[in-house]
C-alpha cells in the first residue's frame, strides 16, 4: 500500500530556509488522478495547508505563505520536496506530506509527520 | 483566522450522538465545494474521516456520517465509544483565496 515519509532538519535557525522532502513509497507520484500536498500543525493548533503539487510540476500554495513557499516534485526519485525561507518561531510545527485527490481535493494519505523547531 | 468555523469543543456521553459543525461562506462551502472531514488522534496524522460531504472511506464506520447545507456543513457521530476522542476538522476550497483551508479544529471530549 501506499505511504509516504518525510524527512529533513528537526532544527532550522531563525532567517534561514526550512527544507523537507516527502518519499512516496508503495506507488507512483506520477498519478494523473492525484496533488501532493504539505500541511502543518504548530504545537497545540490546527492544520493549515501550505501547499500543493501535481507530477508534472504545477502547484499552488497557501496565499498567506506563497511569497516564502517552493514545492518542487523529482519523479524519477517518487518524492517532492517543501521549501521554506525566512522561518521565524512562528514556523515551528509538525510538517505533514499527504496525497490529494485532483477531484475534490480531499487528502486520503498522509505521512507520519516531522516535527521541525525554529531556534538559534 | 480560519474562514471555516468550528466550534472549538464538544462532548458527549457513550452511546450519544454529537455533532460538529464547520461554518463557511459563499465561497468555499456555500460554492459547492466538498466539504472533508479529518480524524486526528493524540499524536498522530489526521485521517480521513468523511470525503465529498458525506462519503466515508473504507473502513469507518457507519457511526460517522457527514452533511452539508448552504455555507455550513455537519458532522455527526452516533453511539459516541471512548475511541472517539479526538480533535475533528473540516477542509473545503476557497475561491477566493484560490486555496484549501482547514477549519480551526473541534476537540471531541467522551465523558
Amino acid at each position: 500500500q501506499l505511504q509516504l515519509q518525510e524527512s529533513g532538519p528537526g532544527l532550522v535557525k531563525p532567517s534561514e530556509t526550512l527544507s523537507l522532502t516527502c518519499t512516496v513509497s508503495g506507488g507512483s507520484i506520477s498519478s494523473s488522478s492525484h496533488y501532493w500536498g504539505w500541511i502543518r500543525q504548530p504545537p497545540g493548533k490546527g492544520l493549515e495547508w501550505i501547499g500543493s503539487i501535481y507530477y508534472s510540476g504545477t502547484t499552488y500554495y497557501n496565499p498567506s505563505l506563497k511569497s516564502r513557499v517552493t514545492i518542487s516534485v523529482d519523479t524519477s526519485k517518487n518524492h517532492f520536496s517543501l521549501k521554506l525561507s525566512s522561518v521565524t518561531a512562528a514556523d515551528t510545527a509538525v510538517y505533514y506530506c499527504a496525497r490529494q485527490w485532483v477531484d475534490g481535493r480531499a487528502f486520503d494519505i498522509w505521512g507520519q509527520g516531522t516535527m521541525v523547531t525554529v531556534s538559534s | 483566522q480560519s474562514v471555516l468555523t468550528q466550534p472549538p469543543s464538544v462532548s458527549g456521553a457513550p452511546g450519544q450522538r454529537v455533532t460538529i459543525s464547520c461554518t463557511g461562506s459563499s465561497s468555499n462551502i456555500g460554492a459547492r465545494y466538498d466539504v472533508h472531514w479529518y480524524q486526528q488522534l493524540p499524536g498522530t496524522a489526521p485521517k480521513l474521516l468523511i470525503y465529498g460531504n458525506n462519503n466515508r472511506p473504507s473502513g469507518v464506520p457507519d457511526r460517522f456520517s457527514g452533511s452539508k447545507s448552504g455555507t455550513s456543513a455537519s458532522l455527526a457521530i452516533t453511539g459516541l465509544q471512548a475511541e472517539d476522542e479526538a480533535d475533528y476538522y473540516c477542509q473545503s476550497y476557497d475561491s477566493s483565496l484560490s486555496g484549501l483551508l482547514f477549519g480551526g479544529g473541534t476537540k471531541l471530549t467522551v465523558l
